[in-house]
């Protein structure tokens, strides 16, 4: 059965420093990958996604990620994060008619 | 501006009166779906769409109807709601070709309490 692993429920980082924030999944045939985020109290929004193509995606607010499709992972990454990156983020997976999300992760951002 | 419009925002009821959270997309989207999220669980999926008079259960349904009579409009019905039902629910909307979903667009929650 197809399904979304965030390896981390919470992400510590300084600000100004590199994070990733990883996800694995579950699928035997081709699909969508998506990254959303939820700042507090808010709605999800769209960071970025892979349909197809190249295998490095880049999203808005200096996010990218990186389809690996042999390890199955769709991990996300930004350079230098700022206190404004502090939310949640959600890994996600399309199948034929479903999107499965993972658990997500919180990301703190330390001065 | 392509949205997915909620309402209520907020909602407090009791046991057992019915009530119906509204969504409604201005995209053409054929797929919406109904979310509820709960602390430690993330997102589970309550009810979908794949077209007009076309639904289905998700992973939560019991407790829950959904009707798609229109493509623009997916209202979600707690026909005798229950303090477990207490949650943030979101409703999301995308192109569907057939085989996979595009992406969510989604609205920007109600957030419900049963007492």
């Amino acid at each position: 059965a197809q399904s979304v692993t965030q390896l981390d429920s919470q992400v510590p980082v300084f600000e100004e420093a590199p994070v990733e924030l990883r996800c694995n999944y579950s699928s035997s045939v081709s699909v969508y990958l998506f990254w959303y985020v939820q700042y507090p109290n808010q709605g999800l929004q769209l960071l970025l996604k892979y349909l197809s193509g190249s295998t490095l995606v880049k999203g808005i607010n200096g996010f990218e990620a990186e389809f690996n499709k042999s390890q199955t992972s769709f991990h996300l990454r930004k350079p230098s994060v700022h206190i404004s990156d502090t939310a949640e983020y959600f890994c996600a997976v399309s199948e034929n008619d479903k999107i499965i999300f993972g658990k997500g992760t919180r990301l703190h951002i330390l001065p | 501006e392509a949205q997915v419009t909620q309402n209520p925002r907020y909602l407090i009821t009791v046991t057992g009166k019915k009530l119906t959270v509204t969504c409604s997309q201005n995209m053409n989207h054929e797929y919406m779906s109904w979310y509820r999220q709960d602390p430690g669980l993330g997102l589970r999926q309550i009810y979908y769409s794949m077209n007009v008079e076309v639904t289905d259960k998700g992973d939560v349904p019991e407790g829950y109807k959904v009707s798609r009579k229109e493509k623009r409009n997916f209202p979600l019905i707690l026909e005798s709601p229950s303090p477990n039902q207490t949650s943030l629910y979101f409703c999301a909307s995308s192109f569907y070709t057939g085989t996979n979903i595009y992406g969510y667009t989604f609205g920007s929650g109600t957030r419900l309490t049963v007492v």
